[in-house]
């Protein structure tokens, strides 16, 4: 079936560093959205991606929407202890559906 | 505005035994999506419901099945329990007819022992 490769599947970073992530599809995607999940909880949304092309901001985390379309990217600037947790991305592999794809998962591990 | 609620958070069955899982949206909210996740899989999508009305469902048994009410609020039935069914189901809700962001409630973690 279908998957959403996200890179890396984890990473140990400084506190004050930056991350990068990236997240790919074999297909088009129009929507994409970025979730981080804690340990016993259920995801929370980070960004939601529209347009190709498209660079949204939430605070530290800025996430773009690949003009392939196959790809999203979420860089989180200044990392702090609380950014641990497992980040995922996820779309629609067909437009107008709720029927979601989610990525593999990246873990972030946050030195302080 | 009060988030999803998912009902109950914690679970323990017996294989053969059926569960039922609950699922309060968003105020406003009409679609309702549930999913499975494992350490294994990740997570899965199992359906949708949006005006009472199923409009996509993942690749699981009959054994898992579900409703929503005319209130939106949705149910999730597993029948015939299996020791693979232990997961965290999550519940989501979306405020657009048609897709957008889905909104997670905290789940249910169901251990079928």
């Amino acid at each position: 079936g279908q998957q959403l490769n996200q890179s890396p599947q984890s990473m140990f970073i400084q506190e004050g560093e930056d991350v990068s992530m990236n997240c790919t599809s074999s297909s088009i995607f129009n929507t994409w959205l970025w979730y981080k999940q804690d340990p016993g909880e259920g995801p929370v949304l980070l960004i939601a991606l529209y347009k190709a092309g498209e660079l949204t901001s939430n605070g530290r985390l800025t996430a773009q929407f690949g003009i392939t379309r196959k790809d999203s990217f979420l860089n989180i600037s200044a990392s702090i202890p609380s950014d641990v947790g497992i980040y995922f991305c996820a779309g629609p592999p067909r437009s107008g559906t709720y029927k979601y794809i989610f990525g593999t998962g990246t873990r972030l591990k946050v030195l302080a | 505005k009060a988030g999803v609620t998912q009902t109950p958070r914690y679970l323990i069955k017996t294989r053969g035994q059926q569960v039922t899982l609950s699922c309060s949206p968003i105020s406003g909210h009409r679609s309702v999506s549930w999913y499975q996740q494992t350490p294994g899989q990740g997570l899965q999508f199992l359906f949708e419901y949006f005006s009472e009305t199923q409009r996509n469902k993942g690749n699981f048994p009959g054994r898992f099945s579900g409703r929503q009410f005319s209130n939106s609020r949705s149910e999730m039935n597993v029948s015939t329990l299996e020791l693979g069914d232990s997961a965290l189901y999550l519940c989501a809700s979306s405020p657009r007819t048609l897709t957008g962001e889905l909104f997670f409630g905290e789940g249910s973690r169901l251990t079928v022992l």
